[in-house]
């Protein structure tokens, strides 16, 4: 079955400095979805991408959709206290739910 | 954006009883609802998709006799747990996908954490 595969399972950055995840589905995807989930709290829509080598940014975030519909990656530039959190990838075909990956959690110190 | 919400928000149970969850779409007409299970640090597991009035579609190794799951209308789908055990301790979250607008996107409620003694 679809399997979406997320790395680094764990990132530890000073605040200022630049953070990276990576998704690889291995499968070709129709659309690839970011979600922030806080401790405690329920996963946040970030973003969709559908076509192929979108880039999108949001502010100090940077979204990436592979050539090849299968591979994602989300930058942070700068980060900050507040980006915090596990980031999540999720990845569907055509009309199916979402498969997620493991998540990043991203901690940040001042 | 749209707003899915979930009750109760935690649950305590002994082993041996069941428990329902419920998962409402408040500002929009979902015609599938999505059930997931997260455990401590781990990721969202899709356990099972549900399309209203029609049954729910199960992802393989979990049971549906024991997570039952009722489409029943455009806003509302239940999760039942019967017969819990503390295995089943976790958070369980719906997420809901709308019949128009933004697609594939999926709306998550607040989740529901379940634990039984």
């Amino acid at each position: 079955g679809q399997q979406v595969m997320q790395i680094p399972q764990y990132q530890h950055v000073q605040e200022g400095e630049d953070f990276t995840t990576y998704c690889n589905s291995s499968t070709t995807l129709s659309n690839i979805q970011w979600y922030k989930q806080r401790p405690g709290g329920h996963p946040v829509f970030l973003i969709q991408l559908v076509k192929s080598g979108e880039v999108k940014k949001q502010k100090r975030l940077t979204f990436q959709f592979g050539e090849a519909k299968k591979n994602s990656s989300l930058h942070i530039t700068a980060t900050q206290t507040t980006d915090v959190g596990t980031y999540f990838c999720a990845g569907a075909q055509a009309g199916t739910a979402l498969i997620f990956g493991k998540g990043t959690t991203l901690s940040v110190s001042s | 954006g749209a707003v899915v919400s979930q009750h109760p928000s935690w649950v305590i149970c002994k082993s041996g009883t069941s428990v329902k969850i419920e998962c409402r779409s408040l500002d929009f007409q979902a015609t599938t609802m999505f059930w997931y299970r997260q455990f401590p640090k781990q990721s969202l597991m899709l356990m099972a998709t549900s399309n209203e009035g029609s049954k729910a579609t199960y992802e393989q190794g979990v049971e549906k006799d024991k997570f039952l799951i009722n489409h029943a209308s455009l806003t509302l789908s239940t999760l039942t747990v019967t017969s819990a055990h503390p295995e089943d301790s976790s958070f369980y979250i719906c997420s809901a996908r709308g019949t128009s607008g933004s697609g594939n996107e999926q709306f998550f409620g607040p989740g529901t954490r379940l634990t039984v003694l």
